[in-house]
């Protein structure tokens, strides 16, 4: 089983929007609405922001949303702040009880 | 609160086996899986492999089949993994979390994480 792609690192100033992508097959996200983003700070537990594609934890800020289109998850990140600035990960069911995560994201705020 | 707390960090020898604990409160044991998960330095997260706390089935990712072992013990609501003939590139944060707490395929919290480490 393959990595799920994401970018090396994206960046953006404090206000704006960014989004994050998360490359798959038609067996993993083309597959299953069951991708989940996760953020991690360096040293700490990672924290789940999104699950089944799009919805939002209780506790999670709606300034973070989920989507797919075919074969690609995506995460945007609206009106960025400082504490947005960590590592981010997609995760994806594959079939057979089987789960992939992505190659993960660095999320850098200007 | 739903929590999670694993075992503290371990040092290793190539070829030596590592067991990491993961003891769980707050929630019905047996309706959760616990997945595990690892991060090497300056790599990603990986996903390892699950088992079900209800009736003890696991799967694993291909590459860990034949050296991992996961369990729990239901009694006390731990549950445990076990990586056989460590090598250097074993060397990674190891963490367990709870499947589908929050939705369907979410993990959901996370054990604090365990390094383990592995040198001659």
């Amino acid at each position: 089983q393959s990595a799920l792609t994401q970018p090396a690192s994206v960046s953006g100033s404090p206000g704006q929007s960014i989004t994050i992508s998360c490359t798959g097959t038609r067996s993993d996200v083309g597959r299953y609405n069951l991708v989940s983003w996760y953020q991690h700070h360096p040293g700490k537990a990672p924290k789940l922001m999104i699950y089944e594609g799009i919805k939002r934890p209780s506790g999670v800020s709606n300034r973070f949303s989920g989507s797919k289109s075919g074969n690609t998850a995506s995460l945007t990140i609206s009106g960025l702040q400082a504490e947005d600035e960590a590592d981010y990960y997609c995760c994806s069911f594959a079939g057979n009880m089987l789960y992939v995560f992505g190659t993960g994201t660095k999320v850098t705020v200007l | 609160q739903v929590q999670l707390v694993q075992s503290g960090a371990e040092v290793k020898k190539p070829g030596a086996s590592v067991k990491v604990s993961c003891k769980a409160s707050g929630y019905t044991f047996s309706r959760h899986g616990i997945s595990w998960v690892r991060q090497a330095p300056g790599q990603g997260l990986e996903w390892m492999g699950w088992i079900s706390a209800y009736n003890g089935d696991t799967k694993s990712a291909q590459k860990f089949q034949g050296r991992l072992t996961m369990t729990t013990d239901t009694s006390t609501t731990t549950a445990y993994m076990e990586l056989r003939s460590l090598r250097s590139d074993d060397t990674a944060v190891y963490y367990c979390t709870i499947m589908a707490v929050t939705g369907v395929g979410s993990f959901d919290p996370w054990g604090q994480g365990t390094l383990v480490s592995v040198s001659s």
